[in-house]
């Protein structure tokens, strides 16, 4: 079975930290996704990457940015949080070639 | 730019009923098209993938069918149970092809 994890299930930052989400994939996957999921809003792609250090933007990558440095690993990289960026993050992966996204269990943020 | 629309945002059902969630699509271009489930607080869980060759899929009591040239999809879920009891989610391929669109969810409830 695919298995896509992330770094922790809940987390609680101050603004203006700088905070670190992780998101580890084993099936050797070449894609790998970072979303946000706002009530209402559904999801909303914030990076992707196709290859390491490869990286491309998505619908909203104002105040992130990312880092794929290994294959399996894709971090999600908050450089000065702020309060409209608690939210749920979720993290997928898929193969170059196949369909499906494969989704870790999600983190949810707070910023206070 | 590719939009996912979801109808209903709730619903709510006796345990029994057969029931369908709808998704709609703008750009009809696709090459596939996916559902999800999501729990509350969890993260997604892949339930069917719809080749664009294809006209419906099946898992168990789930039927999905896709209608390309009406940008529609419909999820049938027979003989509802409570444990159907969360959002089911639809995703579309963007128009360039590089990653999904997401609809909002429909939050299904089955009561017992």
């Amino acid at each position: 079975d695919v298995k896509v994890t992330q770094s922790s299930r809940y987390l609680v930052k101050r603004t203006g930290e700088k905070v670190f989400l992780e998101c580890v994939q084993d099936m050797d996957h070449e894609n790998m996704f970072w979303y946000r999921q706002d009530p209402g809003l559904g999801l909303r792609l914030i990076y992707f990457s196709y290859d390491v250090k490869m990286k491309e933007k998505g619908d909203i990558p104002e105040g992130y940015s990312v880092s794929r440095e290994k294959k399996e690993r894709f971090s999600l990289i908050l450089e000065s949080a702020s309060t409209n960026q608690t939210s749920m993050y979720l993290c997928a992966s898929s193969d170059r070639e196949a369909d499906t996204q494969y989704f870790g269990p999600g983190t949810r943020l707070t910023v206070l | 730019k590719q939009e996912v629309t979801q109808i209903p945002a709730a619903l709510s059902v006796p345990e029994g009923e057969n029931l369908v969630l709808n998704c709609s699509f703008t750009d009809s271009a696709i090459y596939n098209l996916q559902w999800f489930r999501q729990d509350p607080g969890k993260g997604l869980t892949s339930l069917l993938l719809i080749q664009s060759s294809q006209r419906e899929q099946t898992s168990g009591r789930l039927n999905a069918s896709l209608d390309k040239s009406s940008g529609r999809s419909t999820l049938y879920i027979a003989a509802s149970q409570p444990g159907d009891s969360a959002t089911y989610l639809c995703a579309a391929p963007s128009s360039n092809n590089n990653d999904m669109r997401f609809g909002a969810g429909t939050r299904l409830t089955v009561k017992p």
